[in-house]
């Protein structure tokens, strides 16, 4: 079974702090972590994903993410907000070796970026 | 081509109705994923297909949810009788096998 956590239902940053969203996860096997970014009324796009090579996986729009096993932690980080980056983020698992590479999902967090 | 698109964008319906929500993958992807995605929380995975199999229907609630993909192309998702705890955004995700999966706009449908 899988599970994911992310700390803070909403995340308040201005413009040009830091970004940090927190994930934390449960895997009974390796697993591969994923980013999704939401912007209103628009799917789900893919942000960057860990696959099992690099440990710091470096995404679009300036993001990044650290795969941490001993912390069983996947915490997306972006080093200067832009007002761009108001969105709701998801983080999500998937196992490595089972059949179909569903997605189960964390909460969601909502950053707002104020001026 | 173009993305995943969705039909309706939006559904609303009275309960006890049936409703059929549509997924037009990205060409050639193998594999089409339905998810469903209630206010405030994260999407949850209700089935996926290769092709036109269906290989994993674990994340249907109940009986009244069914979904097809006799080409192996476009999907329709029904939901029969709808209750209002069917409320939801529904998200389709199409992928090659293995692969990125790719999200479409979803379908926000209110049973009232």
């Amino acid at each position: 079974a899988q599970s994911v956590t992310q700390l803070g239902s909403h995340v308040s940053v201005s413009e040009g702090a830091l970004v940090l969203l927190r994930c934390n996860y449960s895997s009974s096997v390796p697993p591969y972590l994923f980013w999704y970014v939401q912007y209103p009324n628009q799917g789900l796009q893919l942000l960057l994903k860990y696959t099992s090579a690099a440990t710091l996986v470096k995404g679009i729009n300036g993001f990044e993410a650290e795969f941490k096993k001993s912390e069983t932690s996947f915490h997306l980080t972006k080093p200067s907000a832009h007002m761009s980056d108001a969105a709701e983020y998801f983080c999500a698992v998937s196992p490595i070796k089972a059949a179909g590479n569903k997605l189960t999902f964390g909460g969601g967090t909502r950053v707002l970026v104020k001026p | 081509g173009a993305g995943v698109s969705q039909s309706p964008r939006y559904k609303v319906t009275k309960r006890g109705q049936d409703v059929a929500l549509r997924c037009d993958p990205i060409s050639g992807h193998v594999s089409l994923y339905w998810y469903r995605q209630a206010l405030g929380q994260g999407p949850e995975f209700l089935t996926y297909f290769n092709y036109e199999a269906q290989q994993d229907k674990s994340g249907l609630p109940n009986d009244r949810f069914s979904a097809e993909r006799p080409e192996g192309s476009i999907s329709t998702l029904t939901i029969q009788r709808t209750e209002q705890r069917d409320s939801a955004m529904y998200r389709c995700a199409s992928s090659l096998w293995p692969g990125e999966q790719f999200f479409g706009p979803g379908t926000r449908l209110t049973v009232l």
